[in-house]
């Protein structure tokens, strides 16, 4: 992931909004993606975002993406203990590879 | 839908020993599958692209006579580990590529490989 950038850890109180930051480097990436990681387990997919996008809000999730300065989040409203997980921004490459993100852990505190 | 499983979810085998890991994707056909290595704490490292009915791709300092990549039909990729020594032990996480307007990748539950 040296091409993507997260802070590595992130810490908030269940019921208050999480926001994870990642910067990326390859302005041509068409989607940019948010995977979550359980202890043990592989990575679920939470969401995307296509790069002439600015905001895409699912459910609980809002990513907002700032293409100029190649700057991408995902809020998490509501953050319940569930959602303690490690989350993995990622951008797609060429030949549909993904690059991703160094990861942040995300601890949900009750 | 978009459901991909690997098989076994954990292994422990002796050093100089081959691990066969199975990825298939269970709902839908996947031309392109991808192989991933994750140490603990890290994020994930691509090894190879597997593209179904011809070689695989490797990235570069993956080596390909170890890991050997077999993509024989639309919904399975096999990764065999060769001569594993206690340095391959590793999670490995296989993806598929769902063929759609956002060429999404779908991952599987991955493989805890212990090598003794």
């Amino acid at each position: 992931g040296e091409d993507v950038e997260q802070s590595l850890f992130l810490s908030v109180r269940e019921g208050d909004s999480s926001v994870i930051n990642c910067t990326y480097t390859d302005s041509s990436s068409t989607y940019l993606y948010w995977y979550k990681q359980e202890p043990g387990a592989g990575l679920q997919l939470l969401t995307y975002i296509f790069s002439n996008m600015d905001m895409k809000q699912d459910q609980r999730l809002t990513v907002l993406l700032n293409k100029k300065d190649k700057h991408l989040s995902l809020r998490i409203a509501d953050t319940q203990t569930g959602d303690s997980a490690i989350y993995f921004c990622a951008e797609s490459k060429g030949f549909q590879k993904l690059v991703f993100g160094t990861g942040t852990r995300l601890l949900v505190s009750p | 839908g978009a459901v991909v499983s690997q098989h076994p979810s954990r292994v422990i085998c002796k050093s100089g020993t081959s691990v066969k890991i199975e990825c298939r994707s269970l709902d839908f056909q996947a031309t392109t599958m991808f192989w991933y290595r994750q140490f603990p704490k890290q994020s994930l490292m691509l090894m190879a692209t597997s593209n179904e009915g011809s070689k695989a791709t490797y990235e570069q300092g993956v080596e390909k006579d170890k890991f050997l990549i077999n993509h024989a039909s639309l919904t399975l990729s096999t990764l065999t580990v060769t001569s594993a020594h206690p340095e391959d032990s590793s999670f490995y996480i296989c993806s598929a590529r769902f063929v759609s307007s956002t060429d999404t990748q779908y991952f599987g539950p991955g493989t805890r490989l212990t090598v003794l």
